[in-house]
């Protein structure tokens, strides 16, 4: 049963034209991360909640926006995707327990056009 | 700041042969390491930990791993590889002492298992 889904698999978005990548988990785990992959290097935290408690990194740009109404469901939203924000997204849960492993979703390709 | 370094983009070795995939770390406080494995257009899959006690852990598919605090390493073994190992390897981190949530990941260590 898949715990962490992301939507949709693939999207195609014009150049500046604000997109929203969403995930879900059935795990009711309190942290929810995003990350940002490109072309099988490592993935890149953009940022993550604990609970509602929202924490950015320092170089995430401000492009980037996220969203978490609820313990289930976080949104990650690109104001105006530029070329060199097509990648991977990934979205994972994890327990509030540090010594927890993170569950991740199948993720998100975006491609810019 | 908490770091991961894969020295290797790529392992080769021949299926039957034992591998080792290599990682090393940097955290302020107490480790807690993770190994993930992820096949074409997918996520993430985790394989194994290492948070305290014996050093050896053992995990998903046959995989283990040792950690070696003197090293500050976390390497990634499995005693026979098999084909379908083939895919890409992170090492991650996270700071057990006060470095939060945050889960930092190596830059991945493409392994090929050959007939």
């Amino acid at each position: 049963d898949a715990m962490v889904i992301q939507n949709p698999r693939y999207q195609v978005t014009q150049f500046g034209k604000p997109v929203t990548l969403s995930c879900s988990q059935t795990l009711n785990h309190n942290v929810m991360y995003w990350y940002q992959q490109k072309s099988s290097q490592a993935p890149k935290l953009l940022f993550h909640y604990y609970d509602k408690d929202f924490n950015n990194e320092a170089d995430t740009p401000d492009n980037f926006q996220s969203r978490r109404p609820n313990t289930s469901f976080c949104f990650l939203d690109i104001r105006s995707p530029g070329l060199g924000d097509a990648a991977m997204y990934l979205c994972a849960t994890s327990r509030s327990a540090l010594n927890t492993e993170a569950f991740f979703g199948q993720g998100t390709r975006l491609t810019v056009v | 700041a908490q770091s991961v370094a894969q020295p290797e983009d790529q392992v080769n070795v021949a299926e039957g042969n034992p591998l080792t995939v290599k990682c090393t770390y940097s955290v302020s406080g107490n480790p807690y390491l993770f190994w993930y494995v992820q096949y074409p257009n997918r996520g993430l899959q985790f394989l194994l930990k290492y948070i305290t006690g014996d050093n050896l852990v053992k995990g998903s598919y046959g995989f283990e791993a040792e950690f070696n605090k003197s090293q500050t390493s976390f390497h990634l073994k499995k005693p026979s590889a098999l084909v379908s190992d083939s895919a890409l390897y992170f090492c991650a981190v996270r700071d057990g002492t006060g470095g939060g949530n945050k889960l930092t990941f190596g830059t991945g260590t493409q392994l090929k298992v050959e007939l």
